[in-house]
């Protein structure tokens, strides 16, 4: 089976360019998650969705971030305009809806880095 | 504000003897604990997790324990292998909601042999 697919997996570009990062959860999950791993602040949740609907998306650091999911198969997380302070591992994770307890299946995740 | 804190960024075992990595927490609503294994290049992994009505939970090598008046947790590997080197995070969640899941900073866990 096909786990959680990233992609790019490296993105490197130059302040004030726009960048979108992409993921395809595991067949049949309803739950999708978008991450951010930093030295500092471990795995951060960004934002949540339901069945393609955005639950929770209070750690969406700011207007530049936005995440999308037009279908179940894909989901979308946008910076625009991208800043060296967002430089860091972007995970996206999925789950089983009502299952689980909190075992997410991660992605191998982007390296973003903003010059 | 974090609510899940791992205070040990690394830490070094020999290969064959016990690594114990810790976890402490603040959220009284968190009833559902988690650890996740991470190498480089890859995603974390679900490694093992315990509810808040157990005090312990063992799985081959790996065992979690729970203290919930201290608010605590640890990860119990014995013994030691290379194949653990890795970064170990903690998670919690709590299960009346919506499963968000909050993680720990990490523990850089290098056995050597």
């Amino acid at each position: 089976d096909a786990g959680v697919i990233q992609s790019p997996r490296h993105e490197v570009t130059e302040m004030g360019q726009e960048v979108t990062l992409r993921c395809k959860p595991i067949s049949g999950h309803n739950s999708l998650f978008w991450y951010r791993q930093t030295m500092m602040r471990g795995l951060e949740l960004l934002i949540y969705f339901n069945n393609n609907v955005p639950i929770d998306d209070s750690g969406m650091p700011e207007d530049r971030f936005s995440a999308k999911m037009p279908n179940a198969s894909f989901s979308t997380l946008k910076i625009q305009p991208s800043e060296p302070r967002d430089s860091a591992v972007y995970f996206c994770a999925s789950s089983p809806l009502g299952t689980g307890n909190g075992k997410l299946f991660f992605g191998s995740g982007t390296q973003l880095s903003v010059l | 504000d974090q609510q899940v804190k791992q205070n040990s960024p690394s830490l070094s075992v020999q290969e064959g003897r016990i690594s114990i990595l810790n976890c402490d927490y603040t959220n009284s609503m968190f009833d559902y604990f988690l650890w996740y294994k991470k190498y480089p290049a890859e995603g974390p992994t679900f490694l093992i997790s315990i509810s808040s009505i157990k005090d312990k939970n063992e799985d081959g090598r790996f065992t979690v324990f729970l203290n919930k008046s201290a608010k605590h947790l640890s990860l119990h590997i014995v013994p030691s292998q290379p194949g653990d080197s890795a970064v170990y995070f903690c998670a919690a969640s709590a299960t009346g909601g919506y499963q968000k899941v909050t993680f720990g900073t990490g523990t850089k866990l290098q056995v050597i042999p």
